[in-house]
Parts: C-alpha cells; structure tokens; sequence
C-alpha cells in the first residue's frame, strides 16, 4: 500500500480553518484518498475522500493537488469537538487500509 | 454514513478464558472485514483480513491459532482470542468495506475494549 505523510501535531484556535496536510508521493492511478479521524476510546470515523476532484461534505472539505502527490484536508471552523487524530490514507480496490500515526489535532479556546 | 457495529464495547475476562468480540455491518454487506487492535497512545495495527465465506489473511507476526477469525456471512465478522493472557488487553477496532461507495469507504466498529486479567 502507498504510504501517506502527515504532521506529528497542529494546533488551532476555536471557529478558526484548519489546513491538515498529507503527502503521498506514491499514489497510483486508482487509489483514493481518504481521511478518518478517531477520538480517544473510539473507533475511527469516516470524515471524507476523493479521487481527483476537491470534495466537499458536512463536515470537511478536500483539497487535492493537480498531480495528487498530496491532499489537504480542510475545517472550516474548527471547535473542540474536532479534537482528534487525523489520518490520511490511500485505498485502493483489494488495499487494506494501513494506518501511519496521523496528525493530532489540538484545538483551544 | 454506513455503520459498523461492535460488541461487546468492554469485556473482562479471566486469564486462560476465550472472548469472543462480534463486527456487524448493519446496512450494507460486506465481504470485506478487517481487525485492528490498538495499544494507548498507538496507530492502529491491521491484525488480519476477513474475507466471507474463506480463511482470513493474518498479518506478519500474528498467531491464527490465537486470535480466530470467522466470516461466516455478509453481515457478521468474530474475532475470538483464545487462551487470554493479560498482555492481550489492547483496544480492538473492526472494519467493513462498502463496495457501494465510490471510493470502496471503509467504516469502522466503535471498538471493543478488552482486558484480561
């Protein structure tokens, strides 16, 4: 499976965007890139994905490169509940979604 | 969303015993499934690969004898660790992917905190 690069940590103020990044040089043609974020004690929870086009949903937006090297993943107002780790992941039709250490998402008052 | 469920959400049990952790998807069939435990302050490790109707795929270093996978339909995947020792008490997380999503999503049970004592 590709690999994905996130940042250890961000932190954010409160009804601030967020920008989370995550490279994935390795991409193929047919992977698609997902985000999950997880809260302490839960299991991860599906936040959005995209093939090529940037996506929008309820609850973020993606931003992905022309070349899909890389994505961006965007809050749009940030609040404490958005509290979590992030991950980036590629998943292709048989992949088997492996996780890297994502990005731990601190947000403050 | 699509919704995996899990239970039992905690369980404790005695050294030596087995427990028996079930992964439901409740609105969409899965062929698919996925065991991940998960140790505080970690990633997620991908413990093995479900696959309805056949043998699950084990991940390197994992011990099939220990930890039983069993997908016996579309709906319904059971990890049962046997001979439970107390350094098998992690935090176990399924999976289930939904082909009917354009993206094959992955959605993931609320997990399943075990501790062996």
């Amino acid at each position: 499976d590709a690999k994905t690069t996130q940042p250890n940590s961000m932190e954010s103020n409160e009804e601030e965007p967020v920008h989370l990044p995550c490279n994935h040089s390795t991409i193929s043609g047919t992977d698609y890139i997902h985000w999950y974020r997880q809260l302490p004690s839960q299991g991860p929870e599906y936040v959005i994905h995209g093939l090529t086009s940037n996506v929008n949903n309820r609850m973020a937006s993606l931003a992905i490169a022309e070349d899909r090297k890389s994505s961006t993943l965007i809050l749009h107002r940030a609040t404490l509940r958005d509290a979590a780790v992030y991950y980036c992941i590629l998943t292709g039709t048989a992949s088997k979604l492996t996780f890297g250490t994502g990005t731990r998402l601190q947000v403050t008052l | 969303g699509a919704v995996v469920s899990q239970h039992p959400s905690r369980v404790i049990c005695k050294s030596g015993t087995s427990v028996k952790i079930e992964c439901r998807s409740l609105d969409f069939q899965a062929t698919t499934m996925f065991w991940y435990r998960q140790f505080p302050k970690q990633s997620l490790m991908l413990m093995a690969t479900s696959n309805e109707g056949s043998k699950a795929t084990y991940e390197q270093g994992v011990e099939k004898d220990k930890f039983l996978i069993n997908h016996a339909s579309l709906t319904l995947s059971t990890l049962t660790v046997t001979s439970a020792h107390p350094e098998d008490s992690s935090f176990y997380i399924c999976s289930a992917r939904d082909l009917a999503t354009s993206g094959n999503t992955i959605y993931f049970g609320e997990g399943s905190w075990l501790t062996v004592v």
